[in-house]
């Protein structure tokens, strides 16, 4: 079974902190993505990426970076968290569409961050 | 740039009738889709992938798929409440980066 894990499934931070998010995949996927997801607004991608240490930006890669040092592990940062940071992030892993696959993507449990 | 609409909804169906999302496509050169189902406070898990036109059947579930119109539908048939959930409908679009619509909710009412 595939399996996307993430460091934590609730967070309390505090404005101006620096946060990190941590995900793990283990079925060796070249895809790795972050996400949040607010009411009403669907999941906005974050960021992105295809290969160790590469990373391309998403919709809303304002106020936050990623690592991606090793091809299993892809991290998120909140450089210094703000309340509107407030929200469910989602970690996501896929081989390519293509001959790799379908790009089905499989999701981490998510991490709900409240930065008060 | 790319979009797949879905109507937020809810959408709320007795026990027993049949459910059906629909979700609207704007790349021609979408080949695949995806249906997602969210549950509250939980993570996307992958319920239909279809890439031809046509219907595909999993249990309660069929996907159908019509590219000349540029719509993906997900019927449930038989439905029960604890199919009450969020329904996403993605594309890989021939990118790396899947486009999802922004899911519609169902409440199944025993």
């Amino acid at each position: 079974d595939v399996k996307v894990t993430q460091s934590s499934r609730y967070l309390v931070k505090r404005t101006g902190e620096k946060v990190f998010l941590e995900c793990v995949q283990d079925m060796d996927h070249e895809n790795m993505f972050w996400y949040r997801q607010d009411p009403g607004l669907g999941l906005r991608l974050i960021y992105f990426s295809y290969d160790v240490k590469m990373k391309e930006k998403g919709d809303i890669p304002e106020g936050y970076s990623v690592s991606r040092e090793k091809k299993e592990r892809f991290s998120l940062i909140l450089e210094s968290a703000s309340t509107n940071q407030t929200s469910m992030y989602l970690c996501a892993s896929s081989f390519p569409a293509g001959t790799s696959g379908t790009g089905e993507q499989f999701f981490g449990p998510g991490t709900r961050l409240t930065v008060l | 740039q790319k979009e797949v609409e879905q109507n937020s909804g809810p959408l709320s169906v007795p026990e027993g009738a049949i459910a059906s999302l629909n979700c609207t496509y704007s790349d021609r050169g979408s080949q695949s889709f995806f249906w997602y189902r969210q549950y509250s406070g939980k993570s996307p898990e992958l319920i239909m992938f279809i890439y031809s036109n046509g219907d595909k059947e999993d249990g309660r579930f069929t996907a159908q798929l019509n590219k000349a119109s540029q719509y993906v539908s997900l019927l449930i048939r038989d439905s029960q409440p604890s199919d009450s959930a969020t329904y996403l409908c993605a594309t890989p679009g021939g990118s790396y980066i899947p486009t999802f619509g922004r899911g519609t909710s169902l409440i199944v009412h025993p």
